[in-house]
């Protein structure tokens, strides 16, 4: 079954270290797209990616960094993480044809 | 500000009632909308679309769409306990932004036995 995974599905970090949020589809979708969801704000844009090796800014992208290294794989990283980013992270994906976007199950990240 | 306005944050219906739910966008350049629900714990699922003006029904799921006005609203008929979820309304300028979708805060729905 056509699915978007998420890995981990929960972490705790510390403030400064460095967090890598996976994300892998098996839709054969060429768009993939990140996240993340807080009270009161709703669900954000960070990042998102249209092709392989090719990411773009979404509507807070500071403080995240991106990779599509595949189709099928996109990742979130954290280079120094802050209290401020605690928050459930959802990657999704969608195709060419505009169906709307599949969401994986979420991470929730806690950075204490 | 929001570019996507839901209302009302939250709305509480009796088993077998109505709910209805709205959703505009400030952005004139707008032209797809999506609902989405998303139950306690659980990530969004896409409940329908609508592109075009008018109306449209899936079972006891009816979406409206006024494109002068961005206005989108969502009517769930005979609703059930299982409706209760956070209902997510979302918006897309498909002919700049490509598949990029802007969402609102959402609405709340408590169905009551």
């Amino acid at each position: 079954e056509a699915a978007v995974t998420q890995s981990p599905r929960s972490k705790v970090a510390v403030t400064g270290g460095k967090v890598t949020l996976s994300c892998h589809q098996t839709n054969n979708h060429d768009y993939m797209y990140w996240y993340r969801q807080d009270t009161g704000h709703g669900l954000r844009l960070i990042h998102y990616s249209y092709v392989a090796d090719s990411t773009e800014k979404g509507d807070i992208p500071d403080g995240y960094k991106a990779s599509r290294p595949s189709q099928e794989n996109f990742s979130l990283i954290l280079e120094l993480a802050s209290l401020s980013q605690t928050a459930v992270y959802f990657c999704a994906s969608s195709d060419r044809d505009w169906g709307g976007i599949a969401f994986g199950s979420g991470t929730r990240l806690t950075v204490l | 500000q929001q570019k996507v306005q839901q209302s009302p944050e939250s709305l509480i219906v009796p088993e077998g009632g109505m709910a209805s739910l709205n959703c505009t966008s400030s952005d004139r350049n707008v032209d797809y909308f999506w609902w989405y629900r998303q139950h306690s714990g659980k990530s969004p699922k896409m409940l329908m679309s609508i592109f075009s003006n008018g109306e449209k029904e899936e079972g006891r799921f009816t979406v409206h769409l006024n494109k002068a006005s961005l206005h989108t609203s969502l009517h769930i008929r005979d609703s059930q306990p299982s409706d209760s979820a956070l209902y997510l309304c979302a918006a897309s300028d498909y002919g700049s932004s490509g598949n990029k979708l802007i969402f609102g805060i959402g609405t709340l729905l408590s169905v009551k036995p």
